[in-house]
């Protein structure tokens, strides 16, 4: 079993809701990350936090807004979505830096309509 | 030029084959290289962290050439359970990690 949960697995919202993306890990790391997955795209990488502080912003959307309130809880709260956001939401957690191993959750598929 | 750029794909291979794939990376100050494989509607998992020196795991044989900023995977003796998408990823120190678009396989019996 992933050391790393997410919640919602699949969400459909319209693009006036509000919703909100959640991540765990049970793995002591210290960074998370959020990622996109659309289809046949590579992944994204969107957010990193490390330590609980914003330390990568990969000139996302407004729309998109992290939220990082401890060590081992990340969200990913969305407002306003268009349906070109509709993709598979990845979150990751590693030890350290990028040269260790990150591991993902199962991701959110979102379809925004 | 894509930062990390891999073979298109899809590769069809019977069972029993050797299938190389292979990725080039554009940013010469990158320090980590990794194989993560994805089976479908699943998430990415680590395959095997790459060395300079390369490294061998079982079937599966990674070789790293900063010279030409190219990595590869080797996998010998396919198994139809080898089928899946491998992702080449590469890391330029600090926690920017760029995954590269992936490349299927599918083993056939």
């Amino acid at each position: 079993e992933t050391g790393v949960t997410q919640t919602p697995r699949h969400l459909v919202m319209g693009m006036t809701n509000k919703k909100s993306l959640k991540c765990e890990q049970h793995l002591g790391h210290n960074a998370m990350y959020w990622y996109k997955q659309s289809a046949k795209k590579p992944l994204e990488l969107m957010f990193v936090y490390s330590l609980e502080e914003r330390v990568e912003n990969n000139s996302v959307p407004s729309r998109f807004s992290p939220e990082c309130p401890n060590s081992s809880h990340l969200f990913l709260h969305l407002h306003t979505l268009q349906p070109e956001d509709s993709a598979l939401y990845l979150c990751a957690s590693s030890q350290g830096q990028g040269r260790t191993e990150a591991f993902f959750g199962q991701g959110t598929r979102l379809t925004v309509v | 030029r894509k930062e990390v750029e891999q073979d298109p794909g899809p590769f069809n291979v019977p069972e029993g084959a050797t299938v190389a794939f292979n990725c080039t990376y554009s940013n010469s100050a990158s320090q980590s290289f990794f194989w993560y494989r994805q089976d479908c509607r699943k998430e990415p998992k680590l395959l095997m962290s790459v060395y300079s020196s390369g490294n061998e795991d079982g079937r599966f044989t990674a070789q790293l050439n900063r010279a030409s900023q190219y990595i590869s995977l080797l996998i010998r003796d396919s198994k139809l359970s080898d089928s899946a998408t491998y992702l080449c990823v590469v890391s330029g120190g600090g926690f920017k990690t760029i995954f590269g678009a992936g490349t299927r396989l599918f083993v056939k019996a």
